[in-house]
């Protein structure tokens, strides 16, 4: 089945800086890439997520890249503020149609901004 | 309008008991999706339900974990004769599974503590 591996598993930066995640995945067939904020004490919110057909995407602070070659993608914050504090998961899926979307999630990495 | 909601919010219980958890899907969702999140680790795969199809229940960890979705909306959790490993936060998602639509909206989760 696949696997998702995420790093780093925490990471600190200065408010106004820049946040990269990075995700590797192991089935070449997964061809959705979503990635998820979750807070503390609630469920994981979707931040951007990306489709094989695409190699970047991006939503104001947030971008999203794809290598499919390398079977990895990457979660780049700009600008960084401190409610960007959270931990946030990559995940991967073959998304078929009737056939749902089991996500498989990496471990997490936890974001701190500091003022 | 309101999200996915689950209860209870949190569940003690002694090693051995049932437990059942209990999951509102959003009103017109077709999809719906049982998680496992482990203590500091990323999202597992329990179980998934998409219409009146038959439920992908691949990821269930063993034979004393069920579920069921009523009328296609509502769905429970079931754990029997429940172990310390059970203990964990449980979510459920909901999705419209529709053409390019996959996001999956998450509940704030269910923190089960088997003692």
């Amino acid at each position: 089945g696949e696997n998702v591996e995420q790093h780093p598993s925490t990471l600190s930066v200065q408010e106004g800086d820049s946040a990269v995640i990075k995700c590797t995945y192991s089935d070449s067939a997964s061809n959705y890439f979503p990635w998820y904020k979750q807070e503390l004490g609630k469920g994981p919110q979707l931040i951007i997520d990306i489709r094989s057909n695409v190699g970047e995407k991006k939503d104001q602070r947030i971008a999203v890249t794809l290598n499919k070659t390398a079977k990895h993608f990457s979660l780049h914050i700009t600008e960084t503020q401190p409610e960007d504090s959270a931990v946030y998961f990559c995940a991967a899926s073959i998304s078929i149609k009737a056939a749902g979307n089991k996500l498989t999630f990496g471990g997490g990495t936890r974001v701190l901004v500091k003022p | 309008g309101a999200g996915v909601s689950q209860s209870p919010s949190n569940k003690v219980t002694e090693k051995g008991k049932d437990v059942e958890l209990r999951c509102d899907p959003i009103s017109g969702h077709t999809a719906l999706y049982w998680y496992r999140q482990s203590l500091g680790q990323g999202l597992e795969f329990l179980i998934y339900f998409q219409g009146n199809s038959a439920p992908d229940k691949s990821g269930l960890p063993s034979d004393r974990f069920s579920a069921e979705r009523t009328g296609g909306s509502v769905s429970t959790l079931t754990i029997q004769r429940t172990q310390q490993e059970d203990s964990a936060v449980y979510l459920c998602a909901s999705s419209l599974d529709r053409g390019q639509s996959n996001e999956q909206f998450f509940g704030p989760g269910t923190r089960l503590t088997v003692l």
